[in-house]
């Protein structure tokens, strides 16, 4: 199995850079993912890396993967008070497609 | 193109009664998991459905138990509900590649 850990509370002005980390104990993972979830809703797949990968852009977002030290990172440029939300991280086995979860992390953009 | 839908949006019960809750998935797709999301809480895997069978199952007792049918769409049962139970449980769906897409999720209330 595999633990995933993330930090509980990011706030930040709108503008800025964002950054929620997150560390996990199996290296064997194959996928990690980042999900945004809104009060009372279900969850929103932003991006994922596949662990041979460092790094992945996409728009707004920047994931960096740190395979030694097993630490993932979701990067939002140009923070918007819409992207105030929860961020899970979540990882998947090699083979087994059940995900991991964290305990997510709120992050709240001020105006 | 529909995503995946969940039925009912709320349910309430009363412990030690019985709940079924329903999912479609996206289009396309032929592999249903479905995960429980307690209050403050990354979601935890239940089980996944694929070709009508059980293909892997989490850390959860046999009082949960599902069906998946022939068109992909998927039941999730408990049986002897506790309060505990209390949760959104969220179902995702994917087929070959590394994504799953989530519902909006069934809100369980066990009084």
């Amino acid at each position: 199995g595999e633990d995933v850990e993330q930090s509980l509370f990011l706030s930040v002005r709108e503008g800025d850079s964002s950054v929620i980390n997150c560390t996990y104990t199996d290296s064997s993972s194959t996928y990690l993912y980042w999900y945004k979830q809104e009060p009372g809703a279900g969850l929103q797949l932003l991006t994922y890396i596949f662990s041979n990968m460092d790094m992945k852009q996409d728009q707004r977002l920047t994931v960096l993967l740190n395979k030694k030290d097993k630490h993932l990172s979701l990067r939002i440029a140009d923070t918007q008070t819409g992207d105030s939300a929860i961020y899970f991280c979540a990882g998947a086995d090699t083979g087994r497609r059940a995900l991991t979860f964290g305990s997510g992390t709120r992050l709240q953009v001020q105006p | 193109d529909a995503g995946v839908t969940q039925s009912p949006t709320h349910l309430i019960k009363t412990r030690g009664q019985q709940v079924t809750l329903r999912c479609s998935p996206k289009s396309g797709h032929d592999t249903v998991s479905w995960y429980q999301q307690a209050l403050g809480q990354g979601p935890q895997f239940i089980f996944q459905y694929y070709e009508e069978e059980e293909r892997q199952r989490g850390n959860f007792p046999d009082r949960f138990s599902g069906h998946q049918f022939p068109n992909y769409s998927s039941e999730l049962n408990v049986n002897a509900l506790l309060l505990g139970d209390s949760a959104l449980y969220l179902c995702a769906s994917s087929s070959d590649g590394p994504t799953q897409y989530f519902g909006p999720g069934t809100r369980l209330t066990v009084l």
